[in-house]
């Protein structure tokens, strides 16, 4: 059962401190999303990438944030330093964008809390 | 003002009954549209895929597309208790990033 798996889970961590949250897009898709959903904002677009190059990532606070793919199989978005405005809950999601849309199947999500 | 709108609700209707969820939306560049459905704690999950104008019918769930109106719609009929949910609706162009709305919290009573 092809998935999206993303850890941790859960992450409470105090203001200041990195935090490092882990993707691994499913098989074969060449197109990753990170998101970020709060209540106020709903889901919002931080990065996109297609075949590992970043195509988009504009909705990302550059001053703080970082997104990378490493290779084809991770995923990665840094905190550094964390701040409480960014407790919410991060989505990773992968799909084939070629020609059509890009349909996107998501993650369960990290639910990141900074305190 | 947000390229795709979206009324949060919460909406909250007896089991049985018809539920309408809209969006409407700014850019007319938009071609795919797509209904997402997100259960507590989990991640959105693809409903519905629509390309252009006109209706898909998919069992109890019908998306229709406007796209000279600039809206969109999903109607679920015979809702059941297990149809409460967030639906989320999102757009791109092409192989483009998907828009997504805020998303409306629906609730189907027993």
């Amino acid at each position: 059962d092809a998935r999206v798996t993303q850890t941790p889970r859960d992450k409470v961590t105090e203001m200041g401190q990195e935090v490092t949250m882990r993707c691994q897009p499913i098989l074969g898709h060449n197109t990753v999303f990170w998101y970020r959903q709060t209540m106020m904002q709903g889901l919002e677009l931080l990065a996109y990438f297609r075949n590992r190059a970043p195509l988009d990532d504009s909705g990302m606070p550059k001053d703080r944030f970082s997104a990378e793919m490493p290779d084809a199989t991770l995923a990665t978005l840094k905190i550094q330093p964390s701040e409480p405005r960014d407790s919410a809950v991060y989505f990773c999601a992968s799909g084939i964008g070629q020609g059509g849309t890009t349909e996107a199947f998501f993650g369960q999500g990290t639910r990141l809390t900074v305190v | 003002q947000k390229e795709v709108e979206q009324d949060p609700g919460p909406l909250s209707v007896p089991e049985g009954a018809i539920v309408s969820l809209n969006c409407t939306y700014s850019n007319s560049a938009f071609q795919y549209f797509m209904w997402y459905r997100q259960y507590s704690r989990k991640g959105p999950e693809l409903l519905m895929y629509t390309y252009s104008s006109g209706n898909k019918e998919d069992g109890r769930f019908t998306a229709q597309v406007d796209k000279s109106s600039k809206y969109i719609s999903l109607f679920i009929r015979d809702s059941q208790p297990s149809d409460s949910a967030t639906y989320l609706c999102a757009m791109s162009q092409g192989a483009q990033k998907l828009v997504f709305g805020q998303g409306t919290r629906l609730t189907i009573n027993p």
